[in-house]
This record gives C-alpha cells, sequence and structure tokens, in this order.
C-alpha cells in the first residue's frame, strides 16, 4: 500500500521569501511518481511539478522545485519568492505502477502575507 | 479541446435518492478515475478504469458504482445516497505511464446529501 505524509497542516510566509512544503511517502513500487498540484480557493485542481522515482535530477518548474531525496522517502516542494497568489491548498501524491492513478496526501494550507 | 469535463457543478440530494455524476473527456486518454475530496482532506480514489469495459475499485468504493462503454465517458453512480456521501468529486484522466504530467482533473461536483 502506498502512503503519503504532509505534516504541515497550515503555513505562513512573507511575500518575496521563499517556503518549504513537506511531503513524505512510503511505498513498495520499485518506479513511482511524485506529484504536487495547488488548490485555489475556487476548488480546481492545478498540477504544478513532478519526478519520477529515476529521475537523476530534481524537477523545477518555474518557481516550483522538488527536493527529492530518495533515501529519506520525501518530495519537499520548495516555492521561491512567493507570490500572493500562491495562497491555496497543497498536495502531494504519488503515482504507482498499479493503472495512473494518484494516492494524496492530506494536504498544506499555505498562506502569503503581503 | 474541452479537456474533463463534469456534470453537475452542484446537486443536492435527500437521502435514498440516486443520481449519476457524468464525467467526459475529448483527449483519447486510456486512464480515468474517480475521487472524492472531503472537507479539510486529500482525494480519495473510488473507482477507476484503464480502458473501455474495464474498471476496478478505488479505496473508497462503497456506495457507488462505474462503467465504462467508451472511451470518453466514464459516469458514477450513486445507488441510494448517504449524508457520508456529502463530498466533492473529482474525475481525472490520463493517458499512459509514459506522459506523467498529463493527469488532468475536471472542476469537480459539489454535493450534499441530506
Amino acid at each position: 500500500a502506498q502512503k503519503i505524509t504532509q505534516t504541515q497542516p497550515g503555513m505562513f510566509v512573507q511575500e518575496k521569501e521563499a517556503v518549504t512544503l513537506d511531503c513524505t511517502y512510503d511505498t513498495s513500487d520499485p518506479s513511482y511518481g511524485l506529484f504536487w498540484y495547488k488548490q485555489p480557493s475556487s476548488g480546481e485542481m492545478i498540477f504544478l511539478i513532478y519526478q519520477g522515482s529515476y529521475d537523476q535530477q530534481n524537477a523545477t518548474e518555474g518557481r516550483y522545485s522538488l527536493n527529492f531525496q530518495k533515501a529519506r522517502k520525501s518530495a519537499n516542494l520548495v516555492i521561491s519568492a512567493s507570490q500572493l497568489g500562491d495562497s491555496a491548498m497543497y498536495f502531494c501524491a504519488m503515482r504507482g505502477t498499479a493503472g495512473n492513478m494518484l494516492t494524496f496526501g492530506g494536504g498544506t494550507r499555505l498562506m502569503v502575507k503581503p | 479541446n474541452a479537456g474533463v469535463t463534469q456534470t453537475p457543478k452542484f446537486q443536492v440530494l435527500k437521502t435514498g435518492q440516486s443520481m449519476t455524476l457524468q464525467c467526459a473527456q475529448d483527449m483519447n486518454h486510456e486512464y480515468m478515475s474517480w475521487y472524492r475530496q472531503d472537507p479539510g482532506m486529500g482525494l480519495r480514489l473510488i473507482h477507476y478504469s484503464v480502458g473501455a469495459g474495464i474498471t476496478d475499485q478505488g479505496e473508497v468504493p462503497n456506495g457507488y458504482n462505474v462503467s465504462r462503454s467508451t472511451t470518453e465517458d466514464f459516469p458514477l453512480r450513486l445507488l441510494s445516497a448517504a449524508p457520508s456521501q456529502t463530498s466533492v468529486y473529482f474525475c481525472a484522466s490520463s493517458q499512459s505511464l509514459a506522459a506523467p504530467r498529463e493527469q488532468y482533473f475536471g472542476p469537480g461536483t459539489r454535493l450534499t446529501v441530506t
């Protein structure tokens, strides 16, 4: 069974500063993928970044980067230069080898202060 | 392309009523899935399909039925609605394991059961 744990229910960050959202995972699959999604108050799920378990380098997408530490089973999201529009729920998710389905963590609510 | 569409956006049911949540995608994706999101929580997998005619159960399948007669459509049926099924329902689709970035979510259906 797969499990995703996000230990930070809520976080504050000052505008223009960087913030790290934590994610740890557990799986017995040898190959897996890790995702981060943003869910603003409007409710839609917005894909942010993806890391494959065999990818050699940490993924980056603009202001988002994924700090992937395979031995520690962690996949933390780093947002650089936070903006007010970054205020939202953030979900870490994992896809194993069975189908293309995702297991989600409980989420972290990020609030950016002006 | 419309992407993943869901209807209705909002629905209120009385306990014991049945209904079907509609999901359609126009990207010719093989994989489709249904998730539910309860307040303050991450998404949980209800049912999924890896192709037309093939469905399987996810983490929380009780009280729901699905079928996949075409590639495009993946309806979710509530057989006898219960207040515990009050939630936001998301449909998702993706092409294959080779395209991990291409996991698309619909806008969600907010269901209230009284």
